[in-house]
Formats: structure tokens, sequence, C-alpha cells
């Protein structure tokens, strides 16, 4: 079945180390892909997207995503993580094919950070 | 600019009853998304608006939901009768335009809790 895996649910980093979060999707072209992140009380906000050209994206925050067409995954980076960055982190794709134009969401990973 | 509001941000209602949440688009978005997260699992798509008109319902999971969209502003969802199984954070989302790389931003959330 076609659908986006993180495979961890909840990951603890202390402040200041780096921090990388794993997505892996399963379709037969590749999608668009992104990471969103929510922090208590606020909506999703978007932190980067991929839809084609260099497989290093930029995000919001100093955070950085690579994808990886060989082994279907998208994953973030942080070399360093703030204590602000504690919160729960989403991947999702859209589907590049066809007319559907909805996210299909990971289950989320969440982030502690200590201090 | 303001963001995607939706009200209220939480609801407690009793199995049996009716529920109806708002979500306000960001001004000039065409397309509006709904989309829920039941249970603390994954985040998954509703329905989708292009102005007044439902684009894709297929996530709608029964008849007791009703999305309506009228004058292609705001939005309603209401759930009618609620059931236990309705609990959950119910987002909705926004772009401008329809295309599969247009960015949705994402409202807060409505936390509905049915007793």
């Amino acid at each position: 079945a076609q659908s986006v895996t993180q495979p961890d649910i909840h990951i603890t980093v202390s402040e200041g180390a780096s921090l990388e979060l794993r997505c892996n999707y399963s379709y037969g072209a590749t999608p668009y892909l992104f990471w969103y992140v929510q922090s208590p009380g606020q909506g999703l906000q978007l932190l980067l997207k991929y839809f084609s050209g260099d497989t290093l994206v930029q995000g919001i925050k100093g955070f950085e995503a690579e994808f990886k067409r060989s082994q279907s995954s998208f994953n973030l980076r942080k070399p360093s993580v703030h204590w602000s960055d504690a919160a729960e982190y989403f991947c999702a794709v859209i589907i590049s094919s066809g007319s559907a134009r909805q996210l299909t969401f990971g289950s989320g990973t969440q982030l502690t950070v200590l201090p | 600019e303001a963001g995607v509001t939706q009200f209220p941000s939480h609801s407690v209602i009793e199995k049996g009853q009716t529920v109806t949440l708002r979500c306000d688009p960001i001004s000039g978005h065409d397309n509006l998304y709904w989309y829920r997260r039941v249970m603390g699992k994954e985040i998954k798509f509703l329905l989708h608006f292009v102005k007044e008109s439902k684009q894709d319902e297929s996530g709608m999971p029964n008849n007791r939901f009703l999305a309506e969209r009228t004058g292609g502003t705001y939005s309603t969802l209401k759930v009618q009768p609620a059931e236990l199984e309705d609990s959950g954070v119910y987002f909705c989302a926004s772009s401008l335009g329809g295309g599969k790389a247009n960015i949705q931003y994402f409202g807060a959330g409505t936390r509905l809790s049915v007793l």
C-alpha cells in the first residue's frame, strides 16, 4: 500500500546536538515531499519542500532535508538543535500523478530537547 | 496578513449532539482543505474545496459529516450526530492555487472531544 513512514515516534536530543528525523515513502513515482512542524497551540508550519532539482533543500529555522531516490527517503536534519525546536514533526507527500491534491502524512515524530 | 483561523479551538460535546467547526482561509485562497487527526494517528485528508465547489470529498468518513463553503469564503464542517470515534483534531488548510506545488497553509486546528 502507498504510505509515508516516520519510524521514530519520539526522539530526545540535548540542546546543541545534531538531529535527523527519518521519513520514507512508498509510491511508484517520486511524490512532492514536505516537512511540517507543529508547536504546541500552533498550526502546522511548513519547514521545507522538495519538488525537483537539487536533492538537498534548505528550509526555515536552520533545517535541511535530503531526498534520496534510491532509498525513497526524505530525512530532515539540523546540525544544532535549539530548545525552541521541541515540537512534533510531520513528513508529508502529494502524489505526483493523478488529480489528487491532498497531503498524505506520516504519523509524526515528537521531538524533546533536553537543556 | 491573517493566517488560516479555526473556531472554536476546543469543543467538548456529548455523543449524539451536533457540532459545527468553522474555518476562515487566508484571504484570496480559493482552495480549502479539511483534515483530521484521530487518537494520535496520522493526519488524514477529508475533503477539498475549490471556491464553493467540492473538488474531492473522498476522505469523508460517512454521511454524518457535512462540509459547506457557501460563497467560497469560510467553510464549516458539521458533525451530526457526533460519535465517540469522531474525537480528534480537525485541521483546515488553504492554498492560493490548486496545483500540487501550491503550499497548503494550516490553521491551529479544532480539538473535538466527544464524551
